[in-house]
């Protein structure tokens, strides 16, 4: 099967900028997550849709961050003025439900550098 | 509320060394467990699972068993090659919540 397909794979921006990531999950996988992962730490979840409603986004900095998956199928991330903090590889996954013992399986990320 | 300590790497060992990475986890109720390996420059794969206490999850020559009585899921591996260099995170999935530990960054040299 096609896994989690995320592009584009590196953007560089300027603080202040506006940068929006996609992501198209497996399919037939009605869970969608956008992970954020600094250098050197673990995964981080920013938001998590189950088909196209939000089940979190506690940890999603809403003041400058957004996401979308319309349809309930792909999803876009969005960030609106970026920061140098933002810097990270931003991950999508995507899982069959939402249960527990259903695995994540993760696109390649974007890897994003603000300057 | 949930979380995953895994041991602090980074980690060099020789091909053929036993390699163990050790990882605890606090939660309430009966979390799933998981154990995900990341290759340079690729992105993060699942490696292993076990969702319920005694369970061994075994994947490529890795296996670790959801310890409920020390909250343990630790990952071994009896000869390690060159090719299992990468960074493993140990993970914990509670509802539908999935927390990652940290990382362990392991390194087999030839």
């Amino acid at each position: 099967e096609a896994g989690v397909a995320q592009s584009p794979r590196y953007k560089i921006i300027e603080k202040r900028q506006s940068v929006a990531f996609w992501c198209n999950p497996i399919s037939g996988h009605a869970t969608l997550y956008w992970y954020q992962q600094i250098l050197g730490q673990g995964p981080k979840l920013l938001i998590q849709f189950q088909n196209n409603g939000v089940v979190d986004d506690s940890q999603l900095p809403k003041d400058r961050f957004s996401a979308e998956r319309l349809k309930g199928v792909d999803s876009t991330l969005k960030i609106q003025p970026a920061k140098l903090e933002d810097s990270a590889v931003y991950l999508c996954a995507s899982s069959l439900t939402g249960q527990a013992n259903s695995p994540l399986h993760f696109g390649n990320g974007t890897r994003l550098t603000v300057t | 509320g949930n979380s995953v300590t895994q041991m602090e790497g980074p980690v060099t060992l020789s091909e053929e060394a036993f390699l163990t990475i050790n990882c605890t986890y606090t939660a309430t109720g009966y979390p799933s467990l998981f154990w995900y390996v990341q290759y340079p420059g690729e992105g993060l794969q699942l490696l292993l699972k076990a969702t319920k206490a005694d369970d061994k999850g075994s994947n490529k020559g890795f296996e670790a068993t959801y310890r409920k009585e020390t909250t343990s899921f630790h990952l071994e591996k009896g000869s390690v090659q060159v090719s299992d260099s990468a960074v493993y995170f140990c993970a914990l999935r509670n509802d539908y919540k999935l927390s990652f530990g940290a990382g362990t960054t392991v390194t087999v040299r030839a």
